[in-house]
């Protein structure tokens, strides 16, 4: 049963434009969600994480935007670089199951310089 | 700080025969995970440790499927016999206590391939 619902499953964006990957939950009692970068051939990691009780987080070019009432949440790749291509997976977990990560389907990005 | 070491890198098997996938987390991480991310899918988690016991397998197909890791250390992920559909990535992962909520630390993984 997929849990969280990545879309598109895969995005070309020119050098300098904004990346955007968007992901939808079910389960209200997800309270976290973290994204996740994977370079080929490489193992994901961490990328950036917000909580539901905060709308928007920004790291750097980076930016997680949260819609509670729409269980919905993306990121944003502002100026993106051909260093970004890679595949991007949105993540959720609750509380009580400590890190336990349900991930969606995973985003290629490509950035064409 | 050494990562999550992992081998083999790849592994090609007939279906029917059995394989073993081999972790070793970084050094003072508690918490160990193995996950299966199968091409065009999003990672899944099969098995997570606590030292060296079990907190979660529930996504474990215990039939063919098993692991343990002894002295709360290095893992080892078993498959016997393997089908066709256990094609994928086997991840392994490893976090500390105290750590920030959701970060794992993942190694390069195995590359299963089941003929």
């Amino acid at each position: 049963q997929q849990q969280v619902k990545q879309s598109p499953q895969s995005l070309i964006v020119q050098k300098g434009g904004i990346s955007i990957i968007n992901c939808a939950y079910e389960n209200t009692a997800f309270d976290y969600f973290p994204w996740y970068q994977q370079f080929p051939g490489k193992g994901p990691a961490l990328l950036i994480a917000i909580r539901p009780d905060v709308s928007e987080k920004k790291e750097g070019r980076f930016t997680i935007s949260f819609n509670k009432s729409a269980k919905q949440f993306s990121l944003h790749i502002m100026d993106s670089q051909p260093g970004d291509s890679a595949t991007y997976f949105c993540a959720a977990s609750k509380e009580e199951y400590g890190n336990k990560l349900v991930f969606g389907a995973g985003t290629i990005l490509r950035v064409k310089s | 700080e050494a990562g999550v070491a992992q081998s083999p890198r790849y592994k090609i098997i007939e279906k029917r025969q059995s394989v073993a996938f081999w972790c070793n987390p970084i050094s003072g991480h508690a918490t160990l995970y193995w996950y299966q991310q199968i091409l065009g899918q999003g990672p899944k988690l099969l098995i997570q440790f606590q030292n060296n016991g079990v907190v979660d397998d529930s996504q474990l197909p215990k039939d063919r499927f098993s692991a343990e890791r002894l002295k709360g250390v290095d893992s080892t992920l078993k498959i016997q016999p393997a089908k066709l559909e256990d094609s994928a990535v086997y991840l392994c992962a490893s976090s500390f206590p105290g750590s920030q909520r959701g970060k794992l630390f993942f190694g390069s993984g195995t590359q299963l391939s089941v003929l």
